[in-house]
Protein backbone atom coordinates (compact mmCIF):
# COMPACT_ATOMS: atom_id res chain seq x y z
CA UNK A 1 0.00 0.00 0.00
CA UNK A 2 1.52 3.43 -0.61
CA UNK A 3 1.66 5.64 2.05
CA UNK A 4 3.94 8.74 2.72
CA UNK A 5 5.47 10.09 5.89
CA UNK A 6 6.20 13.96 7.13
CA UNK A 7 9.20 14.40 9.37
CA UNK A 8 8.34 16.86 11.83
CA UNK A 9 4.77 18.11 12.77
CA UNK A 10 5.97 21.50 13.73
CA UNK A 11 9.00 23.32 12.03
CA UNK A 12 9.67 26.85 12.73
CA UNK A 13 12.08 29.32 10.16
CA UNK A 14 13.09 32.77 10.79
CA UNK A 15 11.91 34.97 7.77
CA UNK A 16 14.13 34.85 4.48
CA UNK A 17 15.40 31.19 5.71
CA UNK A 18 15.35 28.50 3.70
CA UNK A 19 12.34 26.26 4.02
CA UNK A 20 12.80 22.25 4.32
CA UNK A 21 9.48 19.89 4.46
CA UNK A 22 10.65 16.76 4.39
CA UNK A 23 8.03 13.45 3.08
CA UNK A 24 9.14 10.15 2.40
CA UNK A 25 7.15 8.00 0.53
CA UNK A 26 6.06 3.99 0.78
CA UNK A 27 5.07 2.79 -2.56
CA UNK A 28 5.34 -0.49 -4.52
CA UNK A 29 4.94 0.83 -7.87
CA UNK A 30 6.34 4.35 -9.65
CA UNK A 31 4.00 7.34 -7.50
CA UNK A 32 2.60 10.45 -8.08
CA UNK A 33 3.44 12.79 -5.49
CA UNK A 34 1.82 15.94 -4.46
CA UNK A 35 2.33 18.60 -2.16
CA UNK A 36 -0.65 20.70 -0.58
CA UNK A 37 -0.64 24.03 1.40
CA UNK A 38 -3.61 25.17 3.55
CA UNK A 39 -3.73 28.27 4.62
CA UNK A 40 -5.56 29.60 7.66
CA UNK A 41 -9.61 28.94 7.07
CA UNK A 42 -9.33 27.98 3.70
CA UNK A 43 -9.23 24.57 1.92
CA UNK A 44 -6.25 22.43 0.54
CA UNK A 45 -4.26 24.41 -2.25
CA UNK A 46 -2.48 22.25 -4.71
CA UNK A 47 1.38 23.63 -4.29
CA UNK A 48 3.19 20.97 -7.12
CA UNK A 49 2.95 17.56 -8.17
CA UNK A 50 5.33 14.90 -9.79
CA UNK A 51 3.87 12.73 -12.07
CA UNK A 52 7.29 10.91 -13.40
CA UNK A 53 8.75 13.38 -15.49
CA UNK A 54 11.23 16.27 -14.71
CA UNK A 55 12.52 15.13 -11.34
CA UNK A 56 13.00 19.24 -10.03
CA UNK A 57 9.62 19.99 -9.49
CA UNK A 58 8.67 23.81 -9.43
CA UNK A 59 5.28 24.47 -7.53
CA UNK A 60 3.80 28.18 -7.61
CA UNK A 61 4.85 30.56 -4.32
CA UNK A 62 8.31 29.59 -5.00
CA UNK A 63 8.41 26.23 -4.05
CA UNK A 64 9.86 23.14 -5.37
CA UNK A 65 10.30 19.52 -4.55
CA UNK A 66 12.63 17.14 -6.06
CA UNK A 67 11.67 13.35 -6.54
CA UNK A 68 14.51 11.34 -5.36
CA UNK A 69 14.06 7.60 -6.12
CA UNK A 70 16.93 6.37 -4.27
CA UNK A 71 15.91 7.61 -1.38
CA UNK A 72 12.10 7.68 -2.07
CA UNK A 73 11.85 11.38 -0.58
CA UNK A 74 10.53 14.31 -2.38
CA UNK A 75 11.08 16.90 0.06
CA UNK A 76 9.75 20.77 -0.23
CA UNK A 77 11.72 23.45 -0.22
CA UNK A 78 11.52 27.63 -0.80
CA UNK A 79 15.16 29.78 -1.04
CA UNK A 80 13.92 32.76 1.34
CA UNK A 81 10.38 31.77 3.19
CA UNK A 82 8.08 34.74 3.57
CA UNK A 83 5.44 35.47 6.68
CA UNK A 84 2.99 34.31 4.23
CA UNK A 85 4.22 31.33 4.08
CA UNK A 86 2.63 30.42 7.30
CA UNK A 87 0.28 27.44 6.68
CA UNK A 88 -0.04 23.45 6.94
CA UNK A 89 1.72 21.65 4.62
CA UNK A 90 1.15 18.16 3.57
CA UNK A 91 2.47 15.86 1.37
CA UNK A 92 0.29 13.05 -0.47
CA UNK A 93 0.68 10.15 -2.82
CA UNK A 94 -1.58 8.54 -5.70
CA UNK A 95 -1.08 4.84 -7.02
CA UNK A 96 -0.32 5.01 -10.88
CA UNK A 97 -2.89 3.07 -12.71
CA UNK A 98 -5.35 2.76 -10.07
CA UNK A 99 -8.75 2.97 -10.97
CA UNK A 100 -9.49 5.56 -8.24
CA UNK A 101 -6.99 8.18 -7.97
CA UNK A 102 -7.12 8.65 -4.04
CA UNK A 103 -4.80 10.56 -2.42
CA UNK A 104 -2.79 9.26 0.25
CA UNK A 105 -1.69 12.09 2.85
CA UNK A 106 0.73 12.41 5.20
CA UNK A 107 0.02 13.81 8.62
CA UNK A 108 0.95 17.38 7.62
CA UNK A 109 3.88 19.68 8.86
CA UNK A 110 2.85 23.70 10.36
CA UNK A 111 5.25 25.92 9.35
CA UNK A 112 5.64 28.89 11.39
CA UNK A 113 7.72 32.05 10.07
CA UNK A 114 9.28 34.32 12.72
CA UNK A 115 9.60 37.87 12.00
CA UNK B 1 -14.51 30.07 -12.21
CA UNK B 2 -16.13 28.97 -9.49
CA UNK B 3 -13.78 26.68 -7.42
CA UNK B 4 -15.05 23.60 -4.91
CA UNK B 5 -17.89 25.08 -2.84
CA UNK B 6 -19.26 23.16 0.48
CA UNK B 7 -21.88 23.80 2.69
CA UNK B 8 -22.41 24.51 5.72
CA UNK B 9 -19.15 25.51 6.56
CA UNK B 10 -19.70 24.73 10.45
CA UNK B 11 -21.95 22.34 11.69
CA UNK B 12 -22.85 21.47 15.66
CA UNK B 13 -24.81 18.72 16.13
CA UNK B 14 -25.64 16.65 19.36
CA UNK B 15 -24.98 12.74 19.41
CA UNK B 16 -27.64 10.83 17.64
CA UNK B 17 -28.33 13.41 15.23
CA UNK B 18 -28.62 13.28 11.45
CA UNK B 19 -26.25 15.91 9.48
CA UNK B 20 -26.05 16.27 5.43
CA UNK B 21 -23.30 18.07 3.95
CA UNK B 22 -23.52 19.27 0.93
CA UNK B 23 -19.98 19.59 -2.59
CA UNK B 24 -20.53 21.20 -5.38
CA UNK B 25 -17.92 20.50 -7.40
CA UNK B 26 -16.23 22.70 -10.14
CA UNK B 27 -18.61 22.63 -13.49
CA UNK B 28 -17.58 20.06 -15.89
CA UNK B 29 -15.63 17.46 -13.07
CA UNK B 30 -16.39 14.43 -13.31
CA UNK B 31 -14.59 12.98 -10.27
CA UNK B 32 -16.18 14.00 -7.01
CA UNK B 33 -13.89 12.74 -3.73
CA UNK B 34 -14.79 13.01 -0.26
CA UNK B 35 -11.88 12.96 2.52
CA UNK B 36 -11.94 13.62 6.50
CA UNK B 37 -9.56 15.08 8.97
CA UNK B 38 -10.17 13.61 12.36
CA UNK B 39 -8.35 16.12 14.87
CA UNK B 40 -4.86 15.16 15.41
CA UNK B 41 -4.90 12.85 12.39
CA UNK B 42 -4.15 12.87 8.87
CA UNK B 43 -6.92 13.26 6.01
CA UNK B 44 -8.27 10.45 4.87
CA UNK B 45 -10.50 9.26 1.80
CA UNK B 46 -13.74 8.42 2.17
CA UNK B 47 -15.14 8.03 -1.22
CA UNK B 48 -14.94 8.64 -4.91
CA UNK B 49 -17.81 9.29 -7.52
CA UNK B 50 -17.32 9.43 -11.29
CA UNK B 51 -20.34 11.26 -12.53
CA UNK B 52 -22.95 9.66 -10.53
CA UNK B 53 -21.52 6.06 -9.94
CA UNK B 54 -19.03 5.77 -7.05
CA UNK B 55 -16.11 4.17 -8.28
CA UNK B 56 -14.19 3.48 -4.89
CA UNK B 57 -16.13 3.58 -1.27
CA UNK B 58 -13.97 1.58 0.83
CA UNK B 59 -12.79 4.44 3.08
CA UNK B 60 -16.76 5.12 4.01
CA UNK B 61 -16.40 4.19 8.20
CA UNK B 62 -19.83 2.64 8.67
CA UNK B 63 -23.05 2.07 7.46
CA UNK B 64 -23.74 5.25 9.32
CA UNK B 65 -22.56 7.52 6.05
CA UNK B 66 -24.40 7.46 3.26
CA UNK B 67 -23.09 9.36 0.11
CA UNK B 68 -25.17 10.55 -2.86
CA UNK B 69 -24.51 12.28 -6.49
CA UNK B 70 -27.37 12.31 -8.38
CA UNK B 71 -27.44 13.58 -11.55
CA UNK B 72 -23.61 13.87 -11.40
CA UNK B 73 -23.34 17.68 -10.62
CA UNK B 74 -23.54 18.24 -6.92
CA UNK B 75 -22.83 15.32 -3.83
CA UNK B 76 -24.03 15.06 -0.37
CA UNK B 77 -22.93 13.12 2.60
CA UNK B 78 -25.53 11.93 5.09
CA UNK B 79 -24.30 11.33 8.69
CA UNK B 80 -27.11 8.75 10.70
CA UNK B 81 -27.24 8.72 13.18
CA UNK B 82 -24.02 11.05 13.99
CA UNK B 83 -21.66 9.87 16.95
CA UNK B 84 -18.41 11.53 18.99
CA UNK B 85 -16.23 10.12 16.41
CA UNK B 86 -17.43 12.03 13.73
CA UNK B 87 -16.45 15.18 14.06
CA UNK B 88 -14.12 16.07 12.14
CA UNK B 89 -13.66 18.05 8.90
CA UNK B 90 -15.22 16.75 5.77
CA UNK B 91 -13.48 18.19 2.22
CA UNK B 92 -14.66 17.71 -1.40
CA UNK B 93 -12.45 17.36 -4.56
CA UNK B 94 -13.09 17.40 -7.53
CA UNK B 95 -10.87 16.84 -10.92
CA UNK B 96 -11.28 16.25 -14.40
CA UNK B 97 -12.12 12.50 -16.12
CA UNK B 98 -9.74 10.75 -18.74
CA UNK B 99 -8.96 7.35 -18.30
CA UNK B 100 -4.95 6.61 -17.47
CA UNK B 101 -4.48 10.48 -16.54
CA UNK B 102 -4.20 11.91 -13.13
CA UNK B 103 -5.06 15.35 -12.79
CA UNK B 104 -4.94 17.48 -9.80
CA UNK B 105 -7.88 17.43 -7.26
CA UNK B 106 -9.22 20.66 -6.57
CA UNK B 107 -10.68 20.98 -2.97
CA UNK B 108 -13.29 23.03 -0.90
CA UNK B 109 -12.89 24.97 2.40
CA UNK B 110 -14.08 21.75 4.23
CA UNK B 111 -17.14 21.50 6.76
CA UNK B 112 -16.29 21.46 10.11
CA UNK B 113 -18.72 18.91 11.73
CA UNK B 114 -18.40 18.81 15.61
CA UNK B 115 -20.70 16.32 17.34
CA UNK B 116 -21.60 16.78 21.29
Amino acid sequence: AQSVTQLGSHVSVSEGALVLLRCNYSSSVPPYLFWYVQYPNQGLQLLLKYTSAATLVKGINGFEAEFKKSETSFHLTKPSAHMSDAAEYFCAVIRSGAGSYQLTFGKGTKLSVIP
Amino acid sequence: EAGVTQFPSHSVIEKGQTVTLRCDPISGHDNLYWYRRVMGKEIKFLLHFVKESKQDESGMPNNRFLAERTGGTYSTLKVQPAELEDSGVYFCASSQQLAGVVYEQYFGPGTRLTVT
